[in-house]
């Protein structure tokens, strides 16, 4: 079956602007998980949501949003960009909760802010 | 705040077994231990979980003391192939209502011939 998908690849912005991420799920999977990578900070858990609700969240401003859809693909928003959320956003699906199932991770989008 | 502790960086020779050790003092009671590994240019891909004692799959075993504060990764007779980034991942209990994940920063493993 179709891997976790996320669009688009690559992005560039501005400071200020804000952008919108999209991940696909693996069809039948429940939970979309959405993670920063930067190569100071590493891997960073940002919201996770299951069944349309947000169940989990890390420490990250209120810029940084999601939501899901009734058919599981998730979206992920940044609002009045920083130069320092320049990084590889990640998404992962499970079927169960992340942290009791194994993730399936998409490539990723590469966030660039000039 | 939880943290997730893992060495930096190992060097292994082919044929040889890895254990990568990551401790965890501040874990949920109710999450598992997972582990992935990253290779350049790509998301994580899982290896093995587990809840406590060991677990073993095809490619790896996971060793958790009771207490579940660390984890040991064991990957038996490594190949070039094993080459990348390993993270463990835990939820923190401390996370003030939500269950927050963490991922450790990464052990660096390089196999050489």
């Amino acid at each position: 079956k179709a891997g976790v998908t996320q669009t688009p690849r690559y992005l560039i912005k501005t400071r200020g602007q804000q952008v919108t991420l999209s991940c696909s799920p693996i069809s039948g999977h429940r939970s979309v998980s959405w993670y920063q990578q930067t190569p100071g900070q590493g891997l960073q858990f940002l919201f996770e949501y299951f069944s349309e609700t947000q169940r989990n969240k890390g420490n990250f401003p209120g810029r940084f949003s999601g939501r899901q859809f009734s058919n599981s693909r998730s979206e992920m928003n940044v609002s009045t960009l920083e130069l320092g959320d320049s990084a590889l956003y990640l998404c992962a699906s499970s079927w169960g909760l992340a942290g009791l199932d194994e993730q399936f991770f998409g490539p990723g989008t590469r966030l660039t802010v000039l | 705040l939880a943290k997730t502790t893992q060495p930096i960086s190992m060097d292994s020779y082919e044929g040889q077994e890895v254990n990568i050790t990551c401790s965890h003092n501040n874990i949920a009671t109710n999450d598992y231990i997972t582990w992935y590994q990253q290779f350049p240019s790509q998301g994580p891909r899982f290896i093995i979980q587990g809840y406590k004692t060991k677990v073993t799959n095809e490619v790896a075993s996971l060793f958790i003391p009771a207490d579940r504060k660390s984890s040991t990764l064991s990957l038996p007779r490594v190949s070039l192939s094993d080459t990348a980034v390993y993270y463990c991942l835990v939820g923190d209990r401390f996370s003030g209502g939500y269950n927050k994940l963490i991922f450790g920063a990464g052990t660096r493993l390089a196999v050489h011939p």
